[in-house]
């Protein structure tokens, strides 16, 4: 399996708190991507990065920021949370060199309340 | 990237083949196909990929016809390992323009292997 990970695996926040997801991979691969996974709608890319300092929003990016400052660290933070931003968050990782195929993180479940 | 479709479920016996078809009459020259699966409360999982000739790798087979205007994805002895959400995405592999290898997902087929 390609090394992804993502912390933590399952948070339960209040709304209108902070929340920062982290997505840490050691592949070295030159992008990256967060989606968001709910019931009746599939997967939805939030934000991408396609190297260091360099992202940009997905199709469901209303309420959510990345930051890049390194290869292998991918972070996906929710300003303040919302009851609609409940989800199961995944990071994925591609290699452009290759054929673009995508791995997947383990996923987070977030619940706010 | 070009639409696919997919049926929405289908069932296979334990140690059958299990054939899952998709349709793409809109894909250009430059497009591959890509599979992939989840299974439940796990991230998707990357099986395979194609441009225009047959694949086959130590998970599963893909059969792209002439026109390219469909393939099926098959998995030559379904386990019950195998029952999971199944994903036909049709895309350019490159980074050119703005794609960044950006993937598209739909509702997918919902494969359930029976013992």
């Amino acid at each position: 399996d390609a090394g992804i990970t993502q912390s933590p695996r399952h948070k339960v926040t209040e709304t209108g708190t902070p929340v920062t997801l982290r997505c840490h991979q050691t592949e070295n691969h030159r992008y990256m991507y967060w989606y968001r996974q709910d019931p009746g709608h599939g997967l939805r890319l939030i934000h991408y990065s396609y190297g260091v300092k360099d992202t940009d929003k997905g199709e469901v990016s209303d309420g959510y920021s990345v930051s890049r400052s390194k290869t292998e660290d991918f972070l996906l933070t929710l300003e303040s949370a919302t009851s609609s931003q409940t989800s199961v968050y995944f990071c994925a990782i591609s290699d452009p060199d290759s054929y673009n195929e995508q791995f997947f993180g383990p996923g987070t479940r977030l619940t706010v309340l | 990237d070009a639409k696919t479709t997919q049926p929405p479920s289908m069932d296979c016996a334990e140690g059958r083949a299990a054939n899952l078809p998709c349709n793409h009459s809109t894909i250009s020259g430059n497009e591959y196909v890509y599979w992939y699966r989840q299974i439940h409360s796990q991230g998707p999982q990357y099986i395979i990929h194609g441009l225009k000739n047959n694949e086959t790798n130590e998970m599963a087979s893909l059969i792209i016809t002439e026109d390219r205007k469909s393939s099926t994805l098959i998995l030559p002895h379904a386990t019950l390992r195998d029952t999971a959400v199944y994903y036909c995405i049709v895309r350019a592999p490159g980074a050119g323009g703005t794609s960044y290898g950006k993937l598209t997902f739909g509702q997918g087929t919902i494969l359930t292997v029976h013992p």
